[in-house]
Formats: C-alpha cells, structure tokens, sequence
C-alpha cells in the first residue's frame, strides 16, 4: 500500500463547477500538506501549504486536513479553463530544519475544465 | 532569469551512453533534488544534497551519480544509460528553514532507445 493514495482521476468538469481533490494518507507523523499545480510539459508549481488540520483559504482555492481521518483536500471555486492541469498532493514529517525535508507525493489528479 | 533552470529540455540517446542532466538555481538554497517523474510513479526521489559536497541516496539512486561542487548546481549523470531511464527528470530546491516547500525546475524530458 502506498504511503499516500490520490485518484490520479482523469477529471472533467464544466466551467463555473466546484472542483474537488483529495488524498487519503497512511502516516499519520505527516503534519505540513501541500498541494502542488502541474501544467503540461511544465514543472510542478507550489499552490497551497498548510499545516495540522484545519482550512486554508486562498482566492477560489480551498485546502482542508482532517488529521483524524488522514485526509487533505483541495476546493476550487468558480473552476476555469485556466485551472486545466495535474493536481499533486504532497506531504512531509518535519518543517525543514536540518532535515532535508523528505517529500512523500500523491500520484497527481489530471483535472481538465472545458468551456 | 532567477529561478530554477534545467538543460538540456530535451534529449534523446542511446542505450549505454553517458548523459548529463544539468540543473542551476539562482535562490543559493541549500537543498537540492532530483526526482523522476513516469506514468503510475508519481514523482521519485533519486538523490538530495543538502549543501555543496554534501549528497545521499533518494528511492531509486541505481544508474544515477550526483556532484555538487558548488551551491547553484547540482548535476545529474546516467553513467550508462537504459531504456528504464526513460523519463521525465525533475530538479527542485529549498531553503533550510521552516517549511518542507519545494521549488521545481521545468523538467528535462529524456528518451533513451
């Protein structure tokens, strides 16, 4: 069993549709979640980072933990074309530090928003 | 241009040469990655250096050797390539600091028949 499990999808919604991503994980040390945008042919981007359980909220972008159920998800309101991409979940143990910050990521959901 | 650069972007070889996979960024991060990213794989961790002179295994280093004699690059050589070694490589940075983010070059797309 991976350590990090994501629905590598494909995804396809209408414009205007909220968008909904997830990741079930099985370590429950993780405690800093991020959420990563890949567009094609492009390297993956930083989108959301966020720490222990709770909501985070930027623009149209929602990113919510439930550390008791090893669950992280990622909202997009009012979806765009422009949001067509693979989503890519990450998590790690430690907050950097002198650790070198081991990185566990999901497979990437490919979400693609049509007109 | 700041930021993280790979060359070449892409590249095709043959089984049993030698190729090198460059990376250089412009932040002076401390840490510095290279992954490999394939269909059903996700993104895999083949080696990390945590300072100039400083490197260490990842999840899958075999075929791989890394250098890192200066902080701003950090190079990536297939001794002898194979066709398993197909694949989209990936070199990232970070700061040693509070977070684990990471930041992503564009990705050296690498075929090798």
């Amino acid at each position: 069993q991976k350590e990090v499990e994501q629905d590598p999808g494909p995804l396809s919604v209408p414009e205007g549709a909220i968008v909904s991503l997830n990741c079930t994980y099985s370590n429950s040390a993780f405690q800093y979640f991020m959420w990563y945008r890949q567009y094609s042919r492009k390297g993956p981007e930083l989108l959301m980072y966020t720490y222990s359980s709770g909501n985070k909220e930027d623009g149209r972008f929602t990113a919510q933990v439930d550390k008791s159920s090893k669950y992280i998800s990622l909202f997009i309101r009012d979806s765009q074309p422009s949001d067509s991409a693979t989503y890519l979940c990450a998590m790690s143990v430690n907050a950097g530090g002198t650790s070198y910050g081991k990185l566990t990521f999901g497979q990437g959901t490919i979400l693609t928003v049509h007109p | 241009d700041a930021g993280i650069t790979q060359s070449p972007r892409y590249k095709i070889t043959e089984t049993g040469r030698q190729v090198t996979l460059m990376c250089h960024q412009t932040w002076s991060h401390s840490y510095m990655f290279w992954y490999r990213q394939d269909l059903g794989h996700g993104l895999r961790l083949i080696y990390y250096s945590a300072a100039a002179d400083i490197t260490d295994k990842g999840e899958v280093p075999d075929g791989y050797v890394v250098s890192r004699s200066k902080t701003e690059n950090f190079p990536l050589t297939l001794e002898s390539a194979t066709r398993s070694q197909t694949s989209v490589y990936f070199c990232a940075s970070r700061v040693a600091g509070l977070t684990d983010t990471q930041y992503f070059g564009p990705g050296t797309r690498l075929t090798v028949l």
